[in-house]
């Protein structure tokens, strides 16, 4: 069983770079075909695709966020890390990371993580 | 950058009756391989999103078979045949393509 979780700061000011993990269980980063996504969703708002990183490490990102986005990750923690910078109070909302798969083995966005509340807040 | 537009925003559903979601993208989501590249989540109240539908048609591993997906092109229908109280939250529709992947603004479903 596949399983990913969401870990970081619960709050962080304004201006201030934000840094979130994804740990990925049960499945190599390595995969072939395998891809995890960052989501995110303001309070009351739909949801906002950000970033993705795949297996081989090609890197893809929202137009509107590009500039203050960066994907990584650690493949012998099997993590993905997401950084934001230059944080601001519309970025409050809950940071979801999600498996997908790429276009010759796609199979939609599954499983999604629990979600990490991120308040910008001085 | 490919826009998702869903409709209706909303929908208020009496238990046993049908249900159905539209979607509409600004370009065509069919891939080189043949498949639709358009996927449907719900979102439970408090909960994380949940994958329902891929390809377009594709149903996920544990769900139901009331619900299904069709459409071609740039226009998705999500169908629900029989709604359960168990269905209330917000769907989205998305795009996998390309990137950047988008989502449509959402349709919540509520029991009258």
């Amino acid at each position: 069983q596949v399983t990913l979780r969401e870990s970081g700061p619960a709050v962080v000011k304004p201006s201030q770079t934000l840094t979130l993990t994804c740990t990925v269980s049960g499945s190599s980063l390595n995969t072939g075909g395998m891809c995890v996504s960052w989501v995110r969703q303001s309070p009351g708002k739909a949801l906002e695709w950000l970033a993705l990183i795949d297996w081989v490490e090609d890197k893809y990102y929202s137009t509107s966020l590009k500039t203050r986005l960066t994907i990584s990750r650690d493949t012998s923690k099997n993590q993905v890390v997401l950084t934001m910078t230059n944080m601001d109070s519309v970025d409050t909302g809950t940071y979801y990371c999600v498996r997908g798969w790429s276009s010759g083995w796609y199979g939609g966005l599954d499983p999604w993580g629990p979600g990490a509340l991120v308040i910008v807040s001085s | 950058d490919i826009v998702m537009t869903q409709s209706p925003l909303s929908l208020s559903v009496i238990p046993g009756e049908p249900a159905s979601i539209s979607c509409r993208s600004s370009q065509s989501l069919l891939h080189s391989n043949g498949y639709h590249f358009l996927d449907w989540y719900l979102q439970k109240p408090g909960q994380s999103p949940q994958l329902l539908i891929y390809l377009g048609s594709d149903r996920a591993s544990g769900v139901p078979d009331r619900f299904s997906g069709s459409g071609s092109g740039t226009e998705f229908t999500l169908k629900i045949s029989r709604v359960e109280a168990e269905d209330v939250g917000v769907y989205y529709c998305m795009q996998a393509l390309q990137t950047p992947y988008s989502f449509g603004q959402g349709t919540k479903l509520d029991i009258k």
